[in-house]
């Protein structure tokens, strides 16, 4: 059972619009939400992340929307960029090991 | 650099035998974490380590998986009788246990193994 879901799987954008990627999640117990952001062949780098105890959080173009009572967060990217392709992974964990358990990507595509 | 370091990047060997693998956390990092990712799918869990101690093993940890961190700095990931399953990108990250980073996880840029 896929404890975080994510969705859309895939993404197609054009440059300056926005991105939007949707995730969900049953487990209560998740208290810290990241999103990475990875590119062919490398390593997943870390985005933006959010706790329950805000509702939004911005860094630069990069957005996180938090709705606890629904249990649902969300990435918005502002200005969408061709640099921007790339999958990006919604996580979240919880207890003492904070392993973190993650959705099945959303590959983005932003058109020039 | 003081990022997470992984080697080798790139691994070629024929089912049946041993393959190790290291991972060098950020210096001041006490957490190490290793996942396991399959093309197109998300990384999966398999180890985690505070300090020297492993904490705790996932269940797509089989016996003939075994990890180290001796000294609480590097780790080793190995690999015994590949099977083609086990092609995948086995990825290292670390984290600092203060409260304040609130386990920020920064990830090597992993090690692909092809089983042939």
């Amino acid at each position: 059972q896929q404890q975080v879901k994510q969705s859309p799987q895939s993404l197609i954008v054009q440059k300056g619009g926005i991105s939007i990627i949707n995730c969900a999640y049953e487990n209560t117990a998740f208290d810290y939400f990241p999103w990475y952001q990875q590119f062919p062949g490398k390593g997943p780098a870390l985005l933006i992340a959010i706790r329950p105890d805000v509702s939004e959080k911005k860094e630069g173009r990069f957005t996180i929307s938090f709705n606890k009572s629904a249990k649902q967060f969300s990435l918005h990217i502002m200005d969408s960029q061709p640099g921007d392709s790339a999958t990006y992974f919604c996580a979240a964990n919880a207890g003492n090991n904070r392993k973190l358990i993650w959705g099945l990507g959303t590959s983005l595509a932003v058109n020039p | 650099d003081t990022g997470v370091s992984q080697n080798p990047r790139h691994k070629i060997t024929k089912r049946g035998q041993n393959v190790t693998f290291r991972c060098d956390p950020i210096s001041e990092h006490n957490r190490l974490y290793w996942y396991r990712q399959t093309l197109g799918q998300g990384p999966e869990f398999l180890t985690y380590f505070q300090n020297e101690a492993q904490l705790e093993k996932s269940r797509l940890l089989s016996d003939r998986f075994s990890a180290e961190r001796p000294k609480g700095s590097f780790s080793t990931l190995e690999i015994q009788r590949t099977e083609q399953g086990d092609s995948a990108m086995y990825l290292c990250a670390s984290s600092s246990s203060d409260v304040s980073s609130y386990n920020e996880q920064f990830f090597g840029p992993g090690t692909r193994l092809t089983v042939l």
